[in-house]
């Protein structure tokens, strides 16, 4: 069965720093792999996914993530935190065959501290 | 509308009650999806509808748990005698369908549902 860990329910950075949240997943497929944000008294809305092609995988607000599959991993950065970037972050893998439904990790809750 | 809307955005019930949540997914979007999310916690997939196939009730928690689907529009999960333990935020999200294994989840802000 697919399955999605997130390393760290809260990560907490200064403004200015680098941000790195950890996604590691499990699938019998290769996988599509999908970060959401959800910001304070807001929806989920995405981040960037991976399908196929490139590993390096850039979305909105200057984040990336890239997809590595020897270390099955789709851990999501960022080079210098913005305060705007404080929200809780959800990785999540569509990967085995007849499971179309997403699957997502219990999320980190990222802090930006000025 | 532009998103998928959730009604009502606030539920309030005493254990024992039913109760139903309604989504309306963006227009054009076949695939459907309801998702728990208990506080501080993940999201916990429920339910997944597709178009006409039969849906994929692999999620739910328990038979007092149900979900429909009319067509390719509305849905309305139900909870039958709640349980304080279903306390949550219950997200619908809607897809583009079949052959779209890569297409994106769009939400909508949800239902918080408090059973007293």
């Amino acid at each position: 069965a697919q399955s999605v860990t997130q390393l760290g329910s809260h990560v907490s950075v200064s403004e200015g720093a680098l941000v790195l949240l950890r996604c590691n997943y499990s699938s019998s497929v290769p996988p599509y792999l999908f970060w959401y944000v959800q910001y304070p008294n807001q929806g989920l809305q995405l981040l960037l996914k991976y399908t196929t092609g490139a590993t390096l995988v850039k979305g909105i607000n200057g984040f990336e993530a890239e997809f590595k599959k020897s270390e099955t991993s789709f851990h999501l950065t960022k080079p210098s935190a913005h305060m705007s970037d404080a929200a809780e972050y959800f990785c999540a893998v569509r990967g085995d065959t007849g499971r179309r439904a997403l699957t997502f990790g219990s999320g980190t809750r990222l802090q930006v501290q000025p | 509308g532009a998103g998928v809307s959730q009604s009502p955005s606030n539920k309030v019930t005493e254990k024992g009650k039913d109760v139903e949540l309604r989504c309306d997914p963006i227009s054009g979007h076949t695939a459907l999806y309801w998702y728990r999310q208990r506080l501080g916690q993940g999201l916990e997939f429920l339910i997944y509808f597709q178009g006409n196939s039969a849906p994929d009730k692999s999620g739910l928690p328990s038979d007092r748990f149900s979900a429909e689907r009319t067509g390719e529009s509305v849905s309305t999960l139900t909870i039958q005698r709640t349980q304080q333990e279903d306390s949550a935020v219950y997200l619908c999200a809607s897809s583009l369908g079949v052959g779209d294994t890569d297409s994106p989840l769009h939400f909508g802000n949800g239902t918080r549902l408090t059973v007293t």
